[in-house]
């Protein structure tokens, strides 16, 4: 059981929007800011959002985070084929003193 | 662009010990914190532990505290895994990470993976 809280699968057409949450508690996204990745089948995951809803350069617009309380939440909108993936949160846990991640949501672009 | 290469697959036997390389280039290796990241079948992604380029300061998480050594050799920009007592749980894909572009947790590039088979 991960610390952090994923759905297992989401599945959206092309165009729409998905939302993809991460809970957690307040030792962890509580008191912390939460990081999301990306991971195509096969390769290494790639940072997507840091400080809960920053985007590194490159980064689409359209890829979105924002943390309330102990939840985070990333969007997707005007998805795409190519954005077939899994997507992991993560932050720090203060009470585990490690960095956690949740086990991740596999996205289906319908 | 910045890149981490890590070693090729290993496949150990339960009891043995692995060591794993990440050699990074085009970035300078002293200015960061290197990570661990496991990620096994059907399970989160696990932090391990990171280690300072600069200095050789370690912290290991405590799940994998008594088992794992993380080393650096700055004149080959390269740090190094070892991971000992190993059993079939310890079966997965192994990931070098940097941090420190965005926060010390926030992992902005990764090499390419090593897979680890254990087996008895």
């Amino acid at each position: 059981q991960s610390v952090l809280t994923q759905p297992p699968s989401l599945s959206a057409a092309p165009g729409q929007k998905v939302s993809i949450s991460c809970s957690g508690s307040n030792s962890n996204i509580g008191k912390n800011s939460v990081s999301w990745y990306q991971q195509f089948s096969g390769t290494a995951p790639t940072l997507l959002i840091y400080d809960s809803h920053r985007r590194p350069s490159g980064i689409p617009d359209r890829f979105s985070g924002s943390k309330s309380g102990t939840s985070a939440t990333l969007d997707i909108t005007g998805l795409q084929t190519g954005d077939e993936a899994d997507y992991f949160c993560g932050t720090w846990d203060d009470g585990l003193s490690a960095a956690v991640f949740g086990r991740g949501t596999k996205l289906t672009v319908l | 662009q910045m890149q981490l290469v890590q070693s090729g697959a290993e496949v150990k036997k339960t009891g043995s010990s692995v060591k794993l390389s990440c050699k990074a280039s085009r970035f300078t290796f002293t200015q960061r914190r290197l990570h661990w990241v496991r990620q096994a079948p059907g399970h989160a992604l696990e932090w391990m532990g990171w280690i300072t380029t600069v200095t050789g300061d370690t912290n290991y998480s405590q799940t994998f505290q008594d088992r794992v050594s993380i080393t650096r050799d700055r004149s080959m920009s390269t740090a190094y895994l070892e991971l000992s007592s190993l059993r079939s749980e310890d079966t997965g894909m192994y990931y070098c990470a940097r941090s420190g572009s965005y926060g010390d947790y926030v992992f902005d590039s990764w090499g390419q993976g090593t897979p680890v088979t254990v087996s008895s």
